[in-house]
């Protein structure tokens, strides 16, 4: 069952423009919310993270915002650049695994 | 720097043979975790362990089994490779106190 639902599957942004990536997720004991970057050839590493008790997290050019009561999360990049074409995973932990959506295959273009 | 190595990262297999995907980090990590990757089903968990000799199943265990002799190693063995589990394989460590997964580069298996 897919626990951590991720939209949407690919998405195309203009340099400088902003990258909104969503997830949904169902159970409501998950208490650590990461995105994860993951460049062609290599395995994802961690982006930016969030726990439930804050509604937002801004590291830099990225933001993560987070509704407890809807169980949704969300990605926001700011001023996307060519570098930030990736593909994007949030991910959900339960217990000590991480449960993962399906991925965003993003891509800025010049 | 953490290191998460891959013994390989191309393999290519008949079905029906016996194959091993090694797993190796240098962070003296408790957790290890095999995932497969697949396009549009994300990370999937095969198995995971948090101590020397210990396991756990993940999401989708059927048809692999894994070991953990070392704390810094560990293994995933498809016992009789099939056609389905052509996929990208991917292995990460974390530590007890820390949250964050660090990954390997992933293995590309192809079974033919």
């Amino acid at each position: 069952q897919q626990q951590v639902k991720q939209s949407p599957q690919s998405l195309i942004v203009q340099k400088g423009g902003i990258s909104i990536i969503n997830c949904a997720y169902e159970n409501t004991a998950f208490d650590y919310f990461p995105w994860y970057q993951q460049f062609p050839g290599k395995g994802p590493a961690l982006l930016i993270a969030i726990r439930p008790d804050v509604s937002e997290k801004k590291e830099g050019r990225f933001t993560i915002s987070f509704n407890k009561s809807a169980k949704q999360f969300s990605l926001h990049i700011m001023d996307s650049q060519p570098g930030d074409s990736a593909t994007y995973f949030c991910a959900a932990r339960g217990g000590n695994k991480l449960t993962f959506g399906t991925g965003t295959q993003l891509k800025v273009e010049l | 720097d953490v290191k998460v190595t891959q013994s390989s990262r191309y393999l290519v297999k008949r079905t029906g043979e016996k194959v091993f995907l090694e797993c190796v980090q240098d962070m003296d990590h408790e957790n290890m975790f095999w995932y497969r990757q697949d396009p549009g089903l994300g990370l999937r968990l095969i198995y995971f362990s948090y101590d020397v000799k210990m396991k756990e199943k993940g999401d989708i265990p059927e048809g692999y089994s894994v070991s953990r002799e070392k704390k810094e190693r560990f293994s995933l063995i498809l016992e009789s490779a099939s056609t389905n589990q052509t996929s990208m394989y991917l292995c990460a460590s974390s530590g007890t106190t820390d949250n964050e997964q660090f990954f390997g580069p992933g293995t590309r298996l192809t079974v033919l």
